[in-house]
């Protein structure tokens, strides 16, 4: 069946630095796949998506790349900042729902 | 503004006790789901629903009841039956397969 792999946190990093956070799926088809993040105390909200193969979903200087080749839709950004601290979950839609990875605390230093 | 409402944000209920949460959305999206996550987990889904007055069990739906009476709403009911049911709840709508989800801000359940 379908199902997302996303690397295990935490994911500590000093303000300006590089992220990546590794996402990988198993899917029949071509499901859509997404980026949601969560603020403490909060619901998850949409960061990003892609629908096909070679799309890049973008928003708030996050970026990730659907990569039918390798089956990832890996999640970057160029210079982090406090603010992102948060937990970001992959997801990819599946038949009358959406199988979410396990997510990925991140924690940015001043 | 279109947005999904779950009400109330904090609960608090004696162990033995059937507590329903609330959960609203003006989106007029078909499909509604409920959601689960326990400290540093991930999301577990309960139970969902694509349809008015259909609805179908997810991952972990004992212990918990829903209905769907209306397009707007679909409230969850917490039985007794469930073992340990202090979590948050997070309730989701979507237009539609391959869309996406919104969510609502969520529910603290506390059974003490």
């Amino acid at each position: 069946g379908n199902s997302v792999t996303q690397m295990e946190g935490p994911v500590t990093l000093s303000e300006e630095a590089f992220l990546t956070i590794n996402c990988t799926y198993t899917a029949t088809g071509y499901p859509s796949l997404f980026w949601y993040v969560q603020y403490p105390g909060e619901g998850l909200q949409l960061l990003l998506k892609a629908t096909k193969a070679d799309d890049k979903g973008s928003n708030k200087g996050f970026e990730a790349t659907y990569r039918k080749e390798t089956t990832s839709f890996h999640l970057e950004k160029g210079s982090v900042q406090v603010s992102d601290s948060a937990v970001y979950f992959c997801a990819l839609s599946g038949a009358s729902k959406i199988i979410f990875g396990s997510g990925t605390r991140l924690s940015i230093r001043p | 503004d279109g947005g999904i409402t779950q009400s109330p944000k904090y609960l608090f209920r004696k162990e033995g006790q059937n507590v329903t949460l609330s959960c609203e959305q003006n989106l007029n999206h078909d499909a509604m789901y409920w959601y689960r996550q326990d400290p540093g987990q991930g999301l577990r889904l309960i139970y969902y629903s694509q349809i008015v007055n259909d609805f179908q069990k997810g991952d972990i739906a004992e212990g918990y009841s829903v209905s769907r009476e209306k397009k707007e709403s679909f409230p969850l009911t917490v039985t007794s039956a469930q073992k340990n049911p202090t979590a948050f709840y997070l309730c989701a709508s979507s237009i539609g397969e391959g869309y996406g989800y919104t969510f609502g801000s969520g529910t603290r359940l506390t059974v003490v």
